[in-house]
């Protein structure tokens, strides 16, 4: 049974760089899986940010893909979203998940997320 | 990007109801129609893929339905673990998109 756990800053200051990774247990983050972040907003529903297969390539919302960037490390088994130029809209919980592997685009395997605050 | 719109945003309901959740997609995006549950302070779980098939391990009183532009979530008798809220998400085109949730209250 995968499991995802994110890590990272809980406070960011607004103009920063939001940094998360997502450590992968139990499963190979370089099998044939597409690795996702989603986010949510305090009170709000969910926003999918984008998502990373294990060779690499990316796919991203356009409403946020000049500021996003998302990557995986294979001798870490990780992956991880950056999000420049962050202001107080992107005060959220952040979710790391994977794919399922026969259904595209939809997130199967959650970890539990992680909140951050943008505020000075 | 496709807009997802949920009908209810709140559900009053009580133990042994039949409710059904309505999802309407912007455009047709045939049946790449997912649902998810979340209850506070948790992550999403994942409960039906392509509008109608159940995750394993998802109880038979979930069920979906739809094609197209419009979709339905029902479940057809209401337990206490059910209390929570329900999303849409179409993953038809990118970006992938979320409806705006419907929380279903005792």
């Amino acid at each position: 049974q995968v499991q995802l756990q994110e890590s990272g800053p809980g406070l960011v200051k607004p103009s920063g760089t939001l940094s998360l990774t997502c450590a992968v247990s139990g499963g190979s983050i370089s099998s044939s899986y597409w690795w996702t972040w989603v986010r949510q907003p305090p009170g709000k529903g969910l926003e999918w940010i984008g998502e990373v297969y294990h060779i690499g390539t990316t796919n991203y919302n356009p409403s946020l893909k000049s500021r996003v960037t998302i990557s995986v490390d294979k001798s870490r088994n990780q992956f991880s979203l950056s999000l420049t130029s962050v202001t107080a809209a992107d005060t959220a919980v952040y979710y790391c998940a994977r794919n399922s592997q026969t259904i595209v685009g939809v997130p199967s395997d959650w970890g539990q997320g992680t909140r951050v605050t943008v505020s000075s | 990007d496709i807009q997802m719109t949920q009908s209810p945003s709140a559900l009053p309901a009580s133990v042994g109801d039949r409710v059904t959740i309505t999802c309407r997609a912007s455009q047709s995006i045939s049946t790449y129609l997912n649902w998810f549950q979340q209850k506070p302070g948790k992550a999403p779980k994942f409960l039906i893929f392509g509008a109608f098939n159940l995750q394993s391990g998802v109880p038979s009183r979930f069920s979906g339905s739809g094609s197209g532009t419009d979709f339905t979530l029902t479940i057809s008798s209401l337990q206490p673990e059910d209390f929570a809220t329900y999303y849409c998400q179409q993953s038809s085109s990118i970006p992938y998109t979320f409806g705006q949730g419907t929380k279903l209250e005792i």
